[in-house]
């Protein structure tokens, strides 16, 4: 079975450009979880999606930050404009409901570097 | 509060011997889920073990053992028989309660040395 796929693995941009990362969960997992890695402060979540709908957004630092889920097997995270201090590594994760231990699976990661 | 408290950030293990890595938590929800997650250098989040709150015996998963003391809200992970490979951050996570839409908490990491 195909994991949780995100892309592009890199991306380098320079200030002010838009950013897109794509996810696409493992397929019958209705939640879906965007987290953002860095040294200074760890594993954050950003947002989560439980049957396409943002459940919680709370975590997302700023407006330039916005996330959408059309379908079950695709979501976005998308930063406009972008800032140096937004590099890190953003990480999607899926799982499903009604299944005893609610595993967590990730993607492999997009290494963002804003310059 | 921290619902994932993990204190050690770096750990250091000799080859062929056992560690212990910490992890305490913070709940009053009866019903919660422990997880441990590895991550190697190369950058991906692995799942290693599960513990359920109503498990009556600790998880086991091949070297890796979950130390698990409810009254002291303490998940430990063991791993015995340290490999060069074990060399990695470990996370330490929770799912609390059972309509959060499978919500995790995550704990800051330890990061384990495997010396040769």
């Amino acid at each position: 079975d195909a994991g949780v796929i995100q892309s592009p693995r890199h991306e380098v941009t320079e200030m002010g450009q838009e950013v897109t990362l794509r996810c696409k969960p493992i397929s019958g997992h209705n939640s879906l979880f965007w987290y953002r890695q860095t040294m200074m402060r760890g594993l954050e979540l950003l947002i989560y999606f439980n049957n396409n709908v943002p459940i919680d957004d709370s975590g997302m630092p700023e407006d330039r930050f916005s996330a959408k889920m059309p379908n079950a097997s695709f979501s976005t995270l998308k930063i406009q404009p972008s800032e140096p201090r937004d590099s890190a590594v953003y990480f999607c994760a899926s799982t499903r409901d009604a299944v005893a231990k609610n595993i967590q699976y990730f993607g492999a990661g997009t290494r963002l570097s804003v310059l | 509060a921290q619902k994932i408290t993990q204190t050690q950030p770096g750990m250091f293990v000799q080859e062929k011997e056992a560690v212990t890595l910490d992890c305490t938590y913070d709940t009053s929800d009866p019903s919660y889920g422990l997880f441990w997650y590895k991550q190697p250098s190369s950058g991906e989040m692995i799942f290693l073990i599960y513990q359920g709150s109503y498990d009556q015996q600790n998880a086991t998963e091949g070297r890796y053992s979950l130390n698990f003391q409810k009254a002291r809200k303490s998940a430990n992970l063991v791993i015995s028989a340290s490999q060069l490979g074990d060399s990695a951050m470990y996370f330490c996570a929770m799912r609390e309660g059972v309509d959060n839409f499978n919500k995790f908490y995550f704990g800051s990491g330890t990061k384990l040395n495997v010396k040769p």
